[in-house]
Parts: C-alpha cells; sequence; structure tokens
C-alpha cells in the first residue's frame, strides 16, 4: 500500500467554484502534514501545513483527522491561477531526521 | 538568503555518458533529498543525505545511481551511463534540523536530464 494516495483527477472547474481534494495517509505515526502545489515543469513550493485543528489560509482551508488518517484541501472561489498540481506530503522523523512521503498529486484545472 | 540552487538547469547526454547534477542546499540547511519526476508522473524520493552521510537510499536504481554530500560543497547526483529512461526533471530539496526544522521541504528549480 502506498504510504500517501490522492485522487489524480484532473478535477476541472469553472471560475469561482469550490473545490476539494482529498488524500489518505497509511502510517498512524506520521507526525506533520502539508499541502504543496506544483505548476507545470517548476519545482514544488509550500501551500501550506495542515494542523489537527484544522487551518485556513485565505481561499484555501485545510483539515486533518487522525483517527481516519485522511487529509482534505478546499479551494474557495477558485481563480484561474490555481491551475496546477496538488502534493499531499506526510513527514515522519525526529529532531534531526525528517522522512518525507508525497502522494502523486491532483491536478486542478480551472476554466475561465 | 540564496535558495536551493541546483545546476545545470538542462543537461543533454548521449546514452552511455555519466551525468552529473549538483545541489546547494539553503544556508543553515544540513539535509538534503533527491528527487526524480519523470514527464506526467509524480515525485519519486531517491536518496536523503546528510554532509558525509548517507541517511536513506531505499529510493535509488541498484546500479548506476550514487550521491553524496561531502564536508565541503554542493550535494552530487551521479548517474553513470545513462540511457533514454533516466531523461526526467531531478529536484533537490533541503530542510533545517533541529531548532529551525519547521518540517517544511525547500526544493530547487530542478536539473532537467535528456539522455539521447
Amino acid at each position: 500500500r502506498k504510504e500517501v494516495e490522492q485522487d489524480p483527477g484532473p478535477f476541472n472547474v469553472p471560475e469561482g467554484a469550490t473545490v476539494a481534494f482529498n488524500c489518505t495517509y497509511s502510517n498512524s505515526a506520521s507526525q506533520s502534514f502539508f499541502w504543496y502545489r506544483q505548476d507545470c515543469r517548476k519545482e514544488p513550493k509550500l501551500l501550506m501545513s495542515v494542523y489537527s485543528s484544522g487551518n485556513e489560509d485565505g481561499r484555501f482551508t485545510a483539515q486533518l483527522n487522525r483517527a481516519s488518517q485522511y487529509i482534505s484541501l478546499l479551494i474557495r472561489d477558485s481563480k484561474l491561477s490555481d491551475s496546477a498540481t496538488y502534493l499531499c506530503v506526510v513527514k515522519r522523523g525526529t529532531y534531526n531526521f525528517n522522512k518525507f512521503y508525497f502522494g502523486s498529486g491532483t491536478k486542478l484545472n480551472v476554466k475561465p | 538568503n540564496a535558495g536551493v540552487m541546483q545546476n545545470p538547469r538542462h543537461l543533454v547526454r548521449r546514452r552511455g555518458q555519466e551525468a552529473r547534477l549538483r545541489c546547494s542546499p539553503m544556508k543553515g540547511h544540513s539535509h538534503v533529498y533527491w528527487y526524480r519526476q519523470l514527464p506526467e508522473e509524480g515525485l519519486k524520493f531517491m536518496v536523503y543525505l546528510q554532509k558525509e552521510n548517507i541517511i536513506d537510499e531505499s529510493g535509488m536504481p541498484k546500479e548506476r545511481f550514487s550521491a553524496e554530500f561531502p564536508k565541503e560543497g554542493p550535494s552530487i547526483l551521479r548517474i553513470q551511463q545513462v540511457v533514454r529512461g533516466d531523461s526526467a526533471a531531478y529536484f533537490c530539496a533541503s530542510s533545517p534540523t533541529g531548532q529551525g526544522n519547521t518540517g517544511e521541504l525547500f526544493f530547487g528549480e530542478g536539473s532537467r536530464l535528456t539522455v539521447l
């Protein structure tokens, strides 16, 4: 079983739509959770960390359910510039050792 | 504070040649990760290094691939006797440790290898 699983999509949505991505992880010892964004032919960049209490950054809301080992990302009022691949990432490790596990990504296409 | 620097950005090799990709982590970061991304596919972990030490090389192909992160200088990913299937984008990332450890990975812009 993969460490991190995501629906590859693509999700094709019109501008202004709300879209949600889900991600599951297999190891309950995972400690930290992130969503990264990768534009075509570019490097991944951190979008936001994900906390158990849920967190919001503008139009983006991330949720973590440790019991179900499930992470979500909600994008409200989609913009054309949101078109990208969204990577779910989990981390395990210690103070001086970090191992990151990447999902294969969910592709989002926002259409005019 | 410069980000993660990778070079070359683009590299073309003929089958059988060697490819060397270099990565300088962000200042103060002592952990380096290498990932490979084939066209239209996700990131695949290759190797995790600290200075002078390979922490995890579970993602490295058994043959032709090697990586190092010397005490001085950049981390190097070396691919010997390249084949067409090695054509990919190779991303390097670094992270801080200890007190500065936010858990975030910082990526370089990648090195794109094309094997003719």
